[in-house]
């Protein structure tokens, strides 16, 4: 099944700076990417999101990328602002061990924004 | 956009109960839907995948029969928590897909429901 492998586990940038969130994938089958941000004890909110045939996605401030070869899409986000601390989470969407496809998540990143 | 409500947001129970976790897609027909657990600080992990009138596909280390899933209708998954235990306590969340979504279209997430087993 798939892998998905996250990093850094924490991160704390201040306002303004740019944030960098990597993840490694193992399926070289999976062509779906979203990225999730997660406030505590709330859902999942999907930000982003990128298809194996586009190396790069923008909007506004979040842009990801992805290198299909290496396996590994990021996450950018750039003129942090406090509003964007929160949990986030990469994915992939592969085919299980079931056989069955579905979203494998990353392990997350709490990213923390000081003012 | 799609909505997808999940009930209770917050249920405690004793040892030994079940608890029914429901999850609607509101404005849409989802014909798979997937469940999954999330402990404190932790990622979210796959329990199972559900399609409309078929029988649940669970993931390696999940019992079908502590977890049962009933997919019933296009817009109403259920998860049943059978004889509860305090190590069941945990952040359980929907997922579905459209009917008219592919594999590698969004998924969209209920509101979560926190279980706490006393």
């Amino acid at each position: 099944g798939e892998n998905v492998e996250q990093h850094p586990s924490t991160l704390s940038v201040q306002e303004g700076d740019s944030a960098v969130i990597k993840c490694t994938y193992s399926d070289s089958a999976s062509n779906y990417f979203p990225w999730y941000k997660q406030e505590l004890g709330k859902r999942p909110q999907l930000i982003i999101d990128i298809r194996s045939n586009v190396g790069e996605k923008k909007d506004q401030r979040i842009a990801v990328t992805l290198n299909k070869t290496a396996k590994h899409f990021s996450l950018h986000i750039t003129e942090t602002q406090p509003e964007d601390s929160a949990v986030y989470f990469c994915a992939a969407f592969s085919v299980m061990d079931t056989g069955r496809r579905a979203l494998t998540f990353g392990s997350g990143t709490r990213l923390q924004v000081q003012p | 956009g799609a909505v997808v409500s999940q009930h209770p947001s917050r249920v405690i129970c004793k040892s030994g109960t079940s608890v029914k976790i429901e999850c609607r897609s509101l404005d849409f027909q989802a014909t798979t839907m997937f469940w999954y657990r999330q402990f404190p600080k932790k990622s979210l992990m796959l329990m199972a995948t559900s399609n409309e009138g078929s029988k649940a596909t669970y993931e390696q280390g999940v019992e079908k029969d502590k977890f049962l899933i009933n997919h019933a209708s296009l817009t109403l998954s259920t998860l049943t928590v059978t004889s509860a235990h305090p190590e069941d306590s945990s952040f359980y969340i929907c997922s579905a897909r459209g009917a008219q979504g592919s594999y590698n279209s969004p998924l969209h997430f209920g509101n979560g429901t926190r279980l706490t087993v006393t």
